[in-house]
């Protein structure tokens, strides 16, 4: 079956520019978002088609996109923004598919 | 727009779920609502989803034959349920509104979670 693979964790201070990366043989095809999820709470979208910004998140928050690998770049690391953040897309069929998710930590 | 889903349930093994939730603040009827899960400690795992307005139903694979997705227009609700429940089954629910997107959709709004147990 189709995969969405993301690194199972991402470490970096205050401050830093964190880079979280999703792979799918389809993203080239197929549209990615992004989505934040803190302890007991909803997911959150935060990127949509690859690099739009969600309403009301803020501008350290980008996505962009290239080939088979699309990009979530958190600039100016804050300490709210340690979470769990999961990228999304689809199959050849249109199934929705999760990549793993990837904890953020920050130091 | 927003999401509001059912209260958490405690089911038996074997036993059937059902989780509603209820959209306010768009036209309920225009985008398609999915259903994603996410056991103790894991991942978002995507169950399936239907289209408001006609009702049309799509599941993952994982659940065809035990799923069942529904909806009320007149009240704004979609439905989920699951059949022949195991412990694999404990998580939190969610349902979340479904935007296209070329081939595929993103989530947003997402509702609140539902949690199921499936204890004996």
């Amino acid at each position: 079956s189709y995969e969405l693979t993301q690194p199972p964790s991402v470490s970096v201070s205050p401050g830093q520019t964190a880079r979280i990366t999703c792979f799918g043989i389809a993203l080239p095809k197929l549209y990615a978002s992004w989505y934040q999820q803190k302890p007991g709470q909803a997911p959150v979208l935060l990127i949509y088609k690859d690099t739009e910004r969600s309403s009301g998140i803020p501008e350290r928050f980008s996505g962009s996109s290239s080939g088979t690998t699309v990009t979530l770049t958190i600039s100016g690391v804050q300490a709210e923004d340690e979470a769990d953040y999961y990228c999304q897309s689809a199959d050849s069929s249109g199934n929705v598919v999760f990549g793993g998710g990837t904890k953020l930590t920050v130091l | 727009g927003q999401l509001a889903q059912s209260g958490s349930e405690v089911k038996k093994p074997g036993a059937s779920v059902r989780v509603s939730c209820k959209a306010s603040g768009y036209t309920f009827i225009a985008y398609s609502l999915h259903w994603v899960r996410q056991a103790p400690g894991q991942g978002l795992e995507w169950v399936g989803r239907i289209i408001p307005y006609n009702g049309v139903t799509n599941y993952a694979q994982k659940f065809q034959g035990r799923v069942s997705l529904t909806r009320d227009t007149s009240v704004s609700t979609a439905y989920m349920e699951l059949t022949s429940l195991t412990s694999d089954d404990t998580a939190v629910y969610y349902c979340a509104t479904g935007i296209a997107a070329g081939d595929t959709n993103y989530f947003d709004p997402w509702g609140q979670g539902t949690l199921v147990t499936v204890s004996s």
